[in-house]
């Protein structure tokens, strides 16, 4: 069965510090995988999505996330964290393998708290 | 950006009593979704709709549930006889291709609050 899992509830950074939000997955045919950002009262803003090709994908506002077939990971990173970058983030997957109709598996989400 | 809108932004109803969430989707797309969460749980797929049709649907969309798209513009969510269970955040999306690796835009979501 496909799943994804968000090991951390909560990240805490310190302003300018680089951040890593951690998803591992579990799909039977190659994934799509997706970062999803969510601020209050917002919807599920994307920010980023791994398809095929390159390992390290560039998303928004900085963001980047690396994909580790081996490790079935793909965990998000930023470089220098902003205190705007506190939202709550949703890892998100489809297998190719299940057709083509589009539904994501999501994450439990992890809330990411920037502190100044 | 263009954005998704969903109307209310929340919801209170009794258990028993019929709802209808209600969604913008993105003028030029042509995929909807349905999606949820509950209080502390995973966002959790309902279905996709396309060309008037669900395309896949999880196995909480039961016969309870049922979606249309009533004019050009709308999406609806119905749930005939809300249940306790049915509170959550309820959130629509859309695509435009309906591809497994399309980006979705997704709405500010409804929260039901079943009493």
């Amino acid at each position: 069965a496909q799943s994804v899992a968000q090991p951390e509830d909560q990240v805490n950074v310190a302003e300018g510090n680089p951040l890593t939000v951690k998803c591992t997955y579990s799909v039977s045919g190659n994934p799509y995988l997706f970062w999803y950002v969510q601020y209050p009262n917002r919807g599920l803003q994307f920010l980023l999505k791994y398809i095929t090709g390159d390992n390290l994908v560039k998303g928004s506002y900085g963001f980047e996330a690396e994909f580790n077939k081996s490790q079935t990971s793909f965990h998000l990173k930023k470089p220098s964290a902003l205190v705007s970058d506190s939202a709550l983030y949703f890892c998100a997957v489809r297998d190719t393998g299940s057709g083509n109709t589009g539904k994501l598996i999501f994450g439990q989400g992890t809330t990411l708290q920037v502190k100044p | 950006e263009p954005e998704v809108t969903q109307t209310p932004s929340h919801q209170v109803t009794q258990m028993g009593q019929e709802v209808i969430l209600r969604c913008v989707p993105i003028s030029n797309h042509l995929y909807f979704y349905w999606y949820r969460q509950i209080l502390g749980q995973k966002v959790e797929f309902l279905v996709s709709f396309y060309n008037n049709e669900i395309s896949e649907k999880s196995e909480i969309f039961d016969d309870q549930f049922s979606v249309e798209r009533p004019d050009g513009s709308n999406f609806t969510l119905k749930i005939r006889s809300t249940k306790l269970e049915d509170s959550a955040m309820y959130f629509c999306a859309s695509s435009d291709t309906g591809l497994a690796g399309d980006r979705k835009f997704f709405g500010p979501g409804t929260r039901l609050t079943v009493l």
